[in-house]
């Protein structure tokens, strides 16, 4: 079982509050990722970092931030939540692709927003 | 624009029985495909990962094939059992950087009733 931690698991909050959802990982991976998963589609990519003070945003257009101060963790923050925003959002890590490794990501179990 | 289509979008089987689900993929270049498994309020965990040179794999009662000419691949899950039930994903990967750019399907969500 992958060691990728994400909490809270459930948070449901007020439209204009600050949350920070918080993932760690214990593999060592350089490459982590925060993911959105909406039902019934596929996994948006929102924000990734390949290593320390690096990070990058993905491939939907999000309103949160990320930070890469320490290898193991990659907490998200939004600074005003709306409505919008309610979702599941998946953290993962990975190593970097080579000839032995194929760049499999390991999942947290998830952290499911509801923005009131 | 999704380039990873996967069907059925949902399905419901007996226990016990068999089921195949599609991937059709438009990805260029092709990197690998990997099968991952997500059971409801879980993370995604991988099933098994197929490169270009291979053609089927095994892991336990699941069994990938890849067709790289069509670009198609299959998930036939085998005496199918209750914890079966979950959304299973295809994910295709490039190799348009060194980091390989990952497109996701929706996923098909398989039920198994007793």
């Amino acid at each position: 079982e992958a060691d990728i931690y994400q909490t809270p698991r459930y948070l449901v909050i007020g439209t204009g509050k600050k949350i920070t959802l918080e993932c760690s990982q214990t593999m060592g991976h350089d490459k982590m990722y925060w993911y959105q998963q909406d039902p019934g589609m596929e996994l948006h990519l929102i924000h990734y970092s390949y290593g320390v003070n690096s990070t990058e945003k993905g491939d939907l257009s999000s309103e949160s931030t990320v930070s890469r101060i320490r290898t193991e963790h990659f907490p998200l923050t939004l600074e005003s939540a709306r409505p919008s925003h309610t979702s599941q959002y998946l953290c993962a890590s990975s190593e970097a692709p080579d000839q032995k490794n194929t760049g499999e990501l390991f999942f947290g179990e998830g952290s499911r927003l509801t923005v009131l | 624009k999704n380039q990873v289509e996967q069907s059925p979008q949902s399905l419901i089987i007996l226990e016990g029985k068999n089921c195949t689900l599609q991937c059709n993929y438009t990805v260029s270049p092709f990197s690998n495909l990997r099968w991952y498994k997500q059971d409801t309020g879980r993370g995604p965990v991988s099933l098994t990962i197929m490169t270009f040179s291979e053609n089927t794999k095994s892991n336990g009662r699941y069994t990938a094939t890849l067709d790289a000419d069509t670009k198609q691949s299959s998930l036939h899950i085998t005496a199918s059992q209750l914890s079966d039930s979950a959304s299973y994903i295809c994910v295709v990967s490039d190799r348009g950087s060194t980091l390989g750019r990952l497109y996701f399907g929706r996923g098909t969500q398989l039920t198994v009733w007793p």
